[in-house]
C-alpha cells in the first residue's frame, strides 16, 4: 500500500535552533497536511498544501509542497519549549488521508 | 464552539467485555474516521465513513465495529475478539474524505 516516509524520526534541538523535517512518498498527493500532536491529545492541523511548489507559512512555521508532488518539508524557526511534541505529515488518497510515522521532537536541557 | 467530541477521555474495562467509545461532531463534516495510536507510534485507521448509513474497513478493522445511523455520530465498538485493545483511540472527521482532518482530544482505553 501508499506509505509516507518521514524523517528523521526524533530530534533532539537547543531552544532557539532552527529545524528541519521531511515527507516522501513514491505516490502522487493532491494535498499534504502537517499536524502537531502534544502527549495525550488529539493531533491538531498547522499547514495544508494544495499545489506543488507551494510554500506556505503559519507564524514560525513554513512547510513547502514539492514540485514532484511526492514529497513536503517542515521548517520551525528559532524552537521554543512548547514546540515539542510529535509531527506527523499525511497526504490525501482516493478519499483517505496517508499518515507518516511522525517525527518527534525534543528540547535539550 | 463547533468541534469533535470523544468521551470518555479515560476507560478502564476488563478483559472480554465489549466497550463503545462515543465521537460527536458539529462541522457538519461528511467523513469521519477512527484511528489507533500504540505508544510511540504512528496513527493506524480502524474504520472509515464518508457518507452516513456507509462505511469502510482502514487497515486494522479486525476486532471492531462501527456504525454510522447519523451524521455526527460514529460510535467505535470494542469487541472481546480485539486481542490487544488497550491504546490511544482518536477519532477525526473531515468536510469530505481525504480533506483536512480535525481530532477530537482522543479516549485512552485500558483492558484489564
Amino acid at each position: 500500500g501508499q506509505q509516507l516516509n518521514q524523517s528523521p524520526q526524533s530530534m533532539f534541538i537547543q531552544e532557539g535552533e532552527d529545524v528541519s523535517m521531511n515527507c516522501t512518498s513514491s505516490s502522487i498527493f493532491n494535498t499534504w497536511l502537517w499536524y502537531k500532536q502534544d502527549p495525550g491529545e488529539g493531533p491538531v492541523l498547522l499547514i495544508a498544501l494544495y499545489k506543488a511548489g507551494e510554500l506556505t507559512s503559519n507564524g514560525r512555521l513554513t512547510a513547502q509542497f514539492g514540485i514532484t508532488r511526492k514529497d513536503s518539508f517542515l521548517n520551525i524557526s528559532a524552537s521554543i519549549p512548547s514546540d515539542v511534541g510529535i509531527y506527523f505529515c499525511a497526504g490525501d488518497s482516493n478519499y483517505q488521508l496517508i499518515w507518516g510515522a511522525g517525527t518527534k521532537l525534543i528540547i535539550k536541557p | 464552539d463547533g468541534g469533535i467530541t470523544q468521551s470518555p477521555k479515560y476507560l478502564f474495562r476488563k478483559e472480554g467485555q465489549n466497550v463503545t467509545l462515543s465521537c460527536e461532531q458539529n462541522l457538519n463534516h461528511d467523513a469521519m474516521y477512527w484511528y489507533r495510536q500504540d505508544p510511540g507510534q504512528g496513527l493506524r485507521l480502524i474504520y472509515y465513513s464518508q457518507i452516513v448509513n456507509d462505511f469502510q474497513k482502514g487497515d486494522i478493522a479486525e476486532g471492531y465495529s462501527v456504525s454510522r445511523e447519523k451524521k455526527e455520530s460514529f460510535p467505535l465498538t470494542v469487541t472481546s475478539a480485539q486481542k490487544n485493545p488497550t491504546a490511544f483511540y482518536l477519532c477525526a472527521s473531515s468536510p469530505r474524505g481525504g480533506a483536512e482532518a480535525f481530532f477530537g482530544q482522543g479516549t485512552r482505553l485500558t483492558v484489564v
